[in-house]
């Protein structure tokens, strides 16, 4: 399972965007990109998944370079129902590596009015 | 809603005890899979179970089993219970393919076990 590393804490405004960026260095060939969204006492949540350049969906969408060395979740407009930890995992889904799931410390979303 | 469904909400119960917690995943996914989280830590992956067969083993006690039934159900039991088992206990389901997508995973709401 590829290191990854996102910032501890990140602080927003209500309808600002927010971009997350996670490194992973030593992402494989056959890695994908994987971003979960918790709130306290909940179940993470799956935000959005991807191998390279861009995927959107009506949540967020998910910039990749073409080095894929990094990637970055863009949240559009961001309210205060935003304030979570997201996290970023990368790995082989088709290796069946769902049951390697690792959640770091992930990247605490703070949102202001 | 994630479509998972895991009981009770809450337990508490005291130390030497023995709990099941039980979950149902999304209909149609195989995969059920069960995460301890503590506080101040990170989600730690217990186990894994895909169409009744045990898949993969984490962090899990060997005073910690689980089963996943024909119906797809599954239950973890928790024995010989300590003061350092409260935790929240997650469990997830990933769709119908063992292998495309199992990143993408949904979690139920959680059990909150309460060891005093």
């Amino acid at each position: 399972l590829a290191k990854t590393t996102q910032p501890i804490s990140m602080d927003s405004y209500e309808g600002q965007e927010v971009n997350i960026t996670c490194s992973h260095n030593n992402i494989a060939t056959n890695d994908y990109i994987t971003w979960y969204q918790q709130f306290p006492s909940q179940g993470p949540r799956f935000i959005i998944q991807g191998y390279k350049t861009k995927v959107t969906n009506e949540v967020a969408s998910l910039f990749i370079p073409a080095d894929r060395k990094s990637s970055t979740l863009s949240l559009p407009r961001v309210s205060l129902s935003d304030t979570a930890v997201y996290y970023c995992l990368v790995g082989d889904i088709r290796a069946g590596g769902g049951n390697k799931l690792t959640f770091g410390t992930g990247t605490q979303l703070k949102v202001e009015l | 809603d994630s479509g998972v469904t895991q009981t009770p909400k809450h337990l508490i119960t005291a130390t030497g005890q023995r709990v099941t917690l039980r979950c149902s995943p999304r209909s149609g996914d195989l995969s059920v899979y069960w995460y301890q989280q503590s506080l101040d830590q990170g989600l730690q992956f217990l186990i894994q179970y895909y169409n009744g067969e045990e898949r993969a083993k984490g962090n899990i006690l060997e005073r910690f089993s689980a089963q996943q039934f024909p119906d797809l159900h599954s239950e973890l039991n928790l024995s010989s219970l300590e003061l350092g088992d409260s935790a929240l206990y997650f469990c997830a389901s990933s769709p119908k393919s063992e292998t495309l997508s199992s990143y993408e995973q949904y979690f139920g709401p959680g059990t909150r076990l309460t060891v005093t």
